[in-house]
This record gives structure tokens, sequence and C-alpha cells, in this order.
């Protein structure tokens, strides 16, 4: 079966620190992954989504970079982090096609102060 | 601009009642329509989706009603629980090229017993 595991569960940084959070899928191999922001009680929108190994397309700037060293493995991270970032972090992941079953995470609550 | 629109932020029905959550969008080019289900503090998971293709989409309580001329949709949940108490994204993507999926602004639906 396949999983999903985001990490931390939360997180609370000072404005201006720097910011990494993870995500792992077991159980899938050449998953699609994504990363979504959700504001507090909010829409989600679509940051990043990756196919491949390497490869990383970004969907909206928010001062935020994503990487995929390796094929279960999604990283979100920023060197500076803004107040505009604290919300619910959330990684996906899809199988091989396009508009297909999106699988998400139990998500990242950060609070930045 | 929204892209997908929600018109209730919150709905509240009695157990047993039937929950209608609306839907609509702007792209004609939007050809999946997924509904997910999110509850406090987790991830978001699929309930039902529908192609443009068709005007309607049954699963158990949960009906999806697909008016692609009017561009709205809409969900209904017969025989509502309060265990169907959530917030409810509309989302929409279009098949050709395109791994972005845009989320409505979500309906908080609360089931009262």
């Amino acid at each position: 079966a396949q999983t999903i595991h985001q990490w931390p569960v939360a997180e609370i940084k000072a404005v201006g620190s720097p910011l990494s959070l993870g995500c792992t899928i077991k159980g899938k191999s050449s998953p699609n992954l994504y990363w979504y922001w959700q504001a507090t009680g909010g829409t989600l929108q679509q940051l990043f989504y990756s196919i491949t190994v390497g490869q990383v397309e970004s969907v909206v700037q928010l001062n935020l970079s994503a990487s995929r060293p390796k094929d279960d493995q999604f990283i979100l991270s920023t060197e500076k982090l803004l107040l505009s970032h604290s919300g619910f972090y959330l990684c996906a992941w899809s199988l091989g096609t396009e508009n297909e079953r999106l699988f998400f995470g139990h998500g990242t609550k950060l609070s930045v102060l | 601009q929204q892209q997908v629109r929600q018109s209730s932020q919150s709905l509240t029905v009695w157990e047993g009642e039937t929950a209608i959550l609306n839907c609509s969008y702007e792209n004609s080019a939007f050809d999946y329509f997924p509904w997910y289900q999110q509850f406090p503090g987790e991830g978001p998971a699929l309930l039902i989706a529908i192609r443009s293709v068709s005007d309607k989409k049954e699963d158990g309580r949960f009906t999806i009603f697909f008016n692609k001329r009017e561009k709205n949709l809409s969900l209904h949940i017969k025989d509502s629980q309060p265990g169907d108490s959530a917030t409810y994204f509309c989302a929409a993507s279009a098949s050709s090229g395109s791994w972005q999926l845009i989320f409505g602004s979500g309906t908080q639906l609360t089931v009262m017993p």
C-alpha cells in the first residue's frame, strides 16, 4: 500500500529564518508529486509539481523553492520566511497520467512569527 | 479572478436532509471536476469526480450534477450524516497538457443531529 509521510507535523519559525519541509512516498515508483499551500480556512493553491526526479515546475511564485532529490522525496524550502508563508503545506502524489486522483499527506502547519 | 467558484462559504443542514453544494467555473477547457472532502487538521481526500462528457455521476449517497452549457456543477449529499461535516472543495482541470488542479474556496458543511 502506498503511504505518504510529511515532516515536520508543525513548525513555528521566525520571519527571516530558513525553512525546509519534506515529503516521502512509499509503495509507488515514479509518482507525480505536488506541493500545495492552504491559508487557514482557505483554498488550496498549487505551488509546484514534479513528474520525475530532478525536475520541478513552479506554478506560482511565493519566494519558495522545491526539489526532488530522489524518486520518492519532495522538498519545499526557502532561505528567508515571510509572515505570508504561514499556513498549511500539503504534499500530494498521483499516478502516471494527468488529472488522476491526488492523494494528500496530512500536511505541515507552519506559523511564521 | 477566481477560475473555480463555490458560492457558499458554509452550509448547515439537518441529519437526513440532502445537502447541495454549488460550484461554477470560468475556463471552457476544464473537463475534469473532482470534489475533495477535508476534515480539520487533515489533507483533503477525493470524494467523487466527473468528466465533462457526463452530466451525472453517482456514488452511494454522493451525486454530481454537471451542466456544461452553464459551466456549473453541484454535489448532492443524500441522507446527510453528522460524520459528513467537513469542508468540501470543488476543483477543475484541463486534460490536455495541464498538471494544474484549480480548487475553489471550499464550502464548510455542518450536519446537525
